[in-house]
């Protein structure tokens, strides 16, 4: 079945450092999506991206689309400690079910 | 999120014995999810409905059985041929007008004592 790849697994940054989370999949998706999970919380949708070569920016938070539409990245500007959590891709499933497949997903941790 | 709740946030049972997990929502959304995620992981579909009445088997499916039987329902049965049943279970339902994100409830951790 389809999957993708996402790495690095855990990631440790001094506050202020950037970091960037990648998803990689074999196929060419139609969209990707990007969420949020805070420690002990449940997965927050931050944003869909659906076009070749897409960017789009909420404040330090940098999305990209690949032009093959093969792979994605989120990049944070300049951390802070509420950018901790766990960070996940997701891609939609086969057929027009609305099932999503998810990356395994990037843990940040910010030391102050 | 929002309108989807979960019940309870903490749960306990002994090995052996089938355990129900509630989620509701009240926005009036027609397909209700549901996902296990285990530490470290990332989340996995368990069963999913796309309308009242109808449920499908998602990837890992096995040990577990679901309902529809109300729109704003979709309990989850963690029965015990669940070989590892501890984990984090988190129900979610997407917005209509064909969006396909998915807004989660805050989810139940099962532990099987």
């Amino acid at each position: 079945g389809q999957q993708v790849m996402q790495i690095p697994q855990y990631q440790h940054v001094q506050e202020g450092e950037d970091f960037t989370t990648y998803c990689n999949s074999s196929t060419t998706l139609s969209n990707i999506q990007w969420y949020k999970q805070r420690p002990g919380g449940h997965p927050v949708f931050l944003i869909q991206l659906v076009k070749s070569g897409e960017v789009k920016k909420q404040k330090r938070l940098t999305f990209q689309f690949g032009e093959a539409k093969k792979n994605s990245s989120l990049h944070i500007t300049a951390t802070q400690t509420t950018d901790v959590g766990t960070y996940f891709c997701a891609v939609g499933g086969s057929g027009n079910t609305g099932k999503l497949i998810f990356g395994q997903g990037t843990t940040l941790q910010v030391k102050p | 999120d929002g309108g989807i709740t979960q019940s309870p946030k903490y749960l306990f049972r002994k090995e052996g014995q089938n355990v129900t997990l509630s989620c509701e929502q009240n926005l009036n959304h027609d397909a209700m999810y549901w996902y296990r995620q285990d530490p470290g992981q990332g989340l996995r579909l368990i069963y999913y409905s796309q309308i009242v009445n109808d449920f499908q088997k998602g990837d890992i499916a096995e040990g577990y059985s679901v309902s529809r039987e109300k729109k704003e329902s979709f309990p989850l049965t963690v029965t015990s041929a669940q070989k590892n049943p501890t984990a984090f279970y988190l129900c979610a339902t997407p917005p209509p007008e064909g969006r396909n994100e998915q807004f989660f409830g805050p989810g139940t951790r099962l532990t099987v004592l």
